[in-house]
């Protein structure tokens, strides 16, 4: 079974720096995508990025880039340019190729302070 | 932008009763997913469905959930003999084909 692992249960940068919210994963599968999504105080959950296995090259999206190290099994989410309404838990997800099921982490809860 | 839409966004039921969740997917997605969120919890996955059956499903989804499709827009789960360990946040999501999964704003689920 995929296990993902999200180690900063909070952080907190200035409006404006940069931030990194780590995120490893577990699996046996060479075919998968990954994911990041944001979670505001709405509870509503927003896809902020995605990154196929099979792709070198790292996703971005904006302000919104990814580190993804597939050996070390690692997909970290930088932000750039953090603004005061990046504040959300932010949730790291797994998915196998073959099956749609996603498997989240714990999340991150991230305040941008002014 | 198409988005998907989920009805009520605040359901209060008592122990026991039967509650049904509502889902409209954005309309050329195929690929339709119920997960649950317990508060100050992670996102669970509950099941997904496609082609008018169920396609995986994990150990949350007993006998008592059920999911229909009951006509070309709607996608329901059906909660038979609600628990107070229902109570949760239901997403329901939907897919154009297995990849990025778009989420509804949810309905937050109240057993008492």
């Amino acid at each position: 079974a995929q296990t993902v692992t999200q180690s900063q249960p909070e952080m907190s940068v200035q409006e404006a720096e940069t931030v990194t919210l780590s995120c490893t994963y577990d699996t046996s599968e060479n075919n998968y995508y990954l994911f990041w999504y944001k979670q505001p105080p709405s509870r509503q959950m927003i896809l902020v990025i995605r990154q196929e296995a099979y792709k070198q090259q790292n996703a971005t999206e904006n302000r919104f880039s990814v580190n993804f190290q597939k050996a070390a099994k690692s997909f970290s989410l930088k932000i750039s340019d953090s603004q005061l309404g990046d504040t959300a838990m932010y949730f790291c997800a797994f998915m196998n190729g073959g099956d749609g099921k996603l498997t989240f982490g714990q999340g991150t809860i991230l305040t941008v302070h002014p | 932008e198409p988005e998907v839409t989920q009805t009520p966004s605040h359901q209060v039921t008592q122990m026991g009763q039967e509650v049904i969740l509502r889902c409209v997917p954005i309309s050329n997605h195929l690929y339709f997913y119920w997960y649950r969120q317990i508060l100050g919890q992670k996102v669970e996955f509950l099941v997904s469905f496609y082609n008018n059956e169920i396609s995986e499903k994990s150990e949350i989804f007993d006998d008592q959930f059920s999911v229909e499709r009951p006509d070309g827009s709607n996608f329901t789960l059906k909660i038979r003999s609600t628990k107070l360990e229902d109570s949760a946040m239901y997403f329901c999501a939907s897919s154009r084909g297995i990849n990025e999964q778009y989420f509804g704003p949810g309905t937050r689920l109240t057993v008492t």
